[in-house]
């Protein structure tokens, strides 16, 4: 099957720092790679989607300049969290999918973010 | 009226006990239905789509009345490795999947 990596899988940084996440997929090429935060006890939220070569689409309340995304390449995505703050903790889910498949993600391990 | 929702959790069972996840969801032009599995700190992780004639894998029966937009989960014969976050997911279209908050199961000797 898919898969997704994600690097690192668990970072501790200190307020305003800046974070940055790699999303790849590492057998197929994905058209569209997605990035979720996910709080203790709360459902998988979507923050954006991005295409290869073109600007991310970011979802309603999601700060595009906080959260920075860029999708160079057909089997790599990274979001930069830009001077974190201890509220930006959280665990980060990305997932992707491919051309043919719209309904199936394949989801990365996921980065958990402890900023103190 | 939130677009995915789920029993609130957790649910507590005896090993071998038939349990029963509902789920309800808002956008009548959803498309496809799934639901995944989440164990404590890892990602979901794809446990069956969810059809209009019911499927089955095993212990797992899916169910989905597109009329009232409800979707089961009823597993059968539970094992303690059945104990995680079950997560009704739906999609409706633009590569978007909504999840719902889902529900913690715990399958106890």
């Amino acid at each position: 099957g898919a898969v997704v990596s994600q690097h690192p899988s668990r970072v501790i940084c200190k307020s305003g720092t800046s974070v940055k996440i790699e999303c790849r997929s590492l057998d197929f090429q994905a058209t569209t790679m997605f990035w979720y935060r996910q709080f203790p006890k709360q459902s998988l939220m979507l923050m954006a989607t991005s295409n290869e070569g073109s600007k991310a689409t970011y979802e309603q309340g999601v700060e595009k300049d906080k959260f920075l995304i860029n999708h160079a390449s057909l089997t790599l995505s990274t979001l930069t969290v830009t001077s974190a703050h201890p509220e930006d903790s959280s665990f980060y889910i990305c997932s992707a999918n491919g051309a043919r498949d719209q309904e199936t993600q394949y989801f990365g391990p996921g980065t958990r973010l402890l900023v103190l | 009226r939130k677009e995915v929702e789920q029993d609130p959790g957790p649910f507590n069972v005896p090993e071998g006990a038939t349990v029963a996840f509902n789920c309800t969801y808002s956008n009548s032009a959803s498309q496809s239905f799934f639901w995944y599995r989440q164990d404590c700190r890892k990602e979901p992780k794809l446990l069956m789509s969810v059809y209009s004639s019911g499927n089955e894998d095993g212990r797992f029966t899916a169910q989905l009345n597109r009329a009232s937009q409800y979707i089961s989960l009823l597993i059968r014969d539970s094992k303690l490795s059945d104990s995680a976050t079950y997560l009704c997911v739906v999609y409706s279209g633009y590569s978007t999947l909504t999840f719902g908050k889902g529900t913690m199961l715990l399958v106890s000797p």
